[in-house]
């Protein structure tokens, strides 16, 4: 049972360029968790989203950010016209159901020059 | 809004010595307290989740406790490859799970 993918490993974007962001939930998970972690910093929940659905995105930028996911396919966190703050690493989390424990990808870590 | 508080940020020990790590939390209608170990550049791993207070979860050297404001993470005579930062994250009633800053441990050989 393949644990949660996130792809690309690394992702270089120019200033002004579009970012996507992938992330396959482990077989049989529903819920999906965007976090952002920058450097000596915790984890900074983004959105969590159901299949179809966004559940909670009170930690999204209101410009710029976009998070969907599927009936069919990956979740995907879009960054519209990047920024260097936009920098960090991006991680993704699945659970099964809403009160168990998330098992998290190896993160994507976007660089903007 | 929810949250959650990690003490101290920083923790070095010898091979061997003893400490515990805190997790301080304000999380409306918690529905869960979790503890995850990160490695650089890595992910995290999943090592805990206590639901009540009174709860104690054992795993090797770690050991984790609850009560209605805190928990803890017990490391008993730590080895090297215990270095890591620890997070902790409470999942309230809206099921969103937030996270402290962590306590980055190291242990001396």
């Amino acid at each position: 049972n393949a644990g949660v993918m996130q792809n690309p490993r690394h992702l270089v974007r120019r200033r002004g360029q579009e970012a996507r962001l992938r992330c396959s939930p482990m077989k049989g998970h529903s819920h999906v968790y965007w976090y952002r972690q920058l450097p000596e910093e915790g984890l900074k929940f983004m959105v969590y989203l159901q299949k179809e659905n966004i559940i909670d995105e009170s930690g999204m930028p209101k410009e710029r950010f976009s998070a969907e996911f599927p009936k069919e396919g990956p979740s995907i966190l879009r960054i519209q016209q990047v920024v260097r703050g936009d920098s960090a690493a991006y991680f993704c989390a699945s659970g099964g159901q809403e009160y168990e424990k998330l098992f998290f990808g190896s993160g994507t870590q976007l660089s903007v020059l | 809004e929810d949250q959650v508080t990690q003490s101290p940020e920083a923790l070095r020990l010898q091979e061997g010595e003893s400490s515990s790590l805190n997790c301080s939390y304000t999380v409306s209608g918690l529905r869960g307290l979790f503890w995850y170990r990160q490695d650089p550049g890595k992910g995290p791993e999943f090592l805990f989740t206590l639901y009540s207070a009174g709860e104690e979860k054992e795993k090797e050297r770690l050991k984790a406790t609850l009560t209605k404001k805190e928990s803890f993470l017990h490391i008993t005579a730590p080895k090297p490859e215990d270095s890591a930062t620890y997070l902790c994250g409470g999942k309230g009633s809206n099921y969103k799970l937030t996270f402290g800053k962590g306590t980055l441990l190291t242990v001396n050989p």
